[in-house]
């Protein structure tokens, strides 16, 4: 079964910092482009990241750049996140997600994960 | 950035009615880099529609998608019960990504 996990999520003090991690099972992840999408309580969907399949071309939103960094062990078949300098509006659900196979770095997303919730809060 | 605007922001219809959805961007764009996904309490979004019209695996054909430049639809011909949600347009042509602020489709 084709399947992304997330985890690491909790509640942080402001200021603090969370690495959250995807676990990716059912398909071959060293080949897929991934990103990562939040959503804050009763809002909708924000892009934050994006990372090809060999990790050399990365983008992030404004909104987190310089702060969040994404990453990628393809043995381990695991996407990363970390976040530095969390701030209350953070607070969220965090997913990652698959780009389908098109041969593009950026396309639509066909596989989400379930999410972790990111609390920043004192 | 491109900013995706969705209306509206509530659609409010019975089942078996035919649901018009819109996206609206601020700038043109190759069309072929437009998606939508659509949200039901508490669970993941799903794609639907990728290339403004290509229908994702396993979406019935109800669900359709057409525009081109700046303007963007999608269409559910015939509303299920299940079809009641939020539903979300991407643009993945550059980044940022972005996407539209999402349309309710509730039972009337």
């Amino acid at each position: 079964e084709v399947q992304l996990v997330e985890s690491g999520g909790g509640l942080v003090q402001p200021g603090g910092s969370l690495r959250l991690s995807c676990a990716a099972s059912g398909f071959t992840f060293s080949s897929c482009e991934m990103n990562w999408v939040r959503q804050a309580p009763g809002k909708g969907l924000e892009w934050l990241s994006h990372i090809s399949s060999g990790a050399t071309i990365i983008y992030y939103a404004d909104s987190v750049k310089g702060r969040f960094i994404i990453s990628r062990d393809n043995a381990k078949n695991s996407l990363y996140l970390q976040m530095n300098s969390l701030r209350a509006e953070d607070t969220a659900v965090y997913y990652c997600a698959r780009v389908r196979d098109s041969g593009r770095y950026l396309d639509a997303f066909d596989i989400w994960g379930q999410g972790t919730m990111v609390t920043v809060s004192s | 950035e491109i900013v995706l605007t969705q209306s509206p922001g509530t659609l409010s219809l019975s089942p078996g009615e035919r649901a018009t959805l819109s996206c609206r961007a601020s700038q043109s764009f190759t069309s072929t880099y437009l998606a939508w996904y659509q949200q039901k309490p508490g669970q993941v979004p799903r794609l639907l529609i990728y290339g403004a019209s290509s229908r994702a695996t396993g979406i019935p054909d109800r669900f359709s998608g057409s525009g081109s430049g700046t303007d963007f639809t999608l269409t559910i011909s015939r509303l299920e019960p299940e079809d009641f949600a939020v539903y979300y347009c991407q643009q993945y042509g550059s980044s940022p990504l972005t996407f539209g602020g999402g349309t309710k489709v509730e039972i009337k």
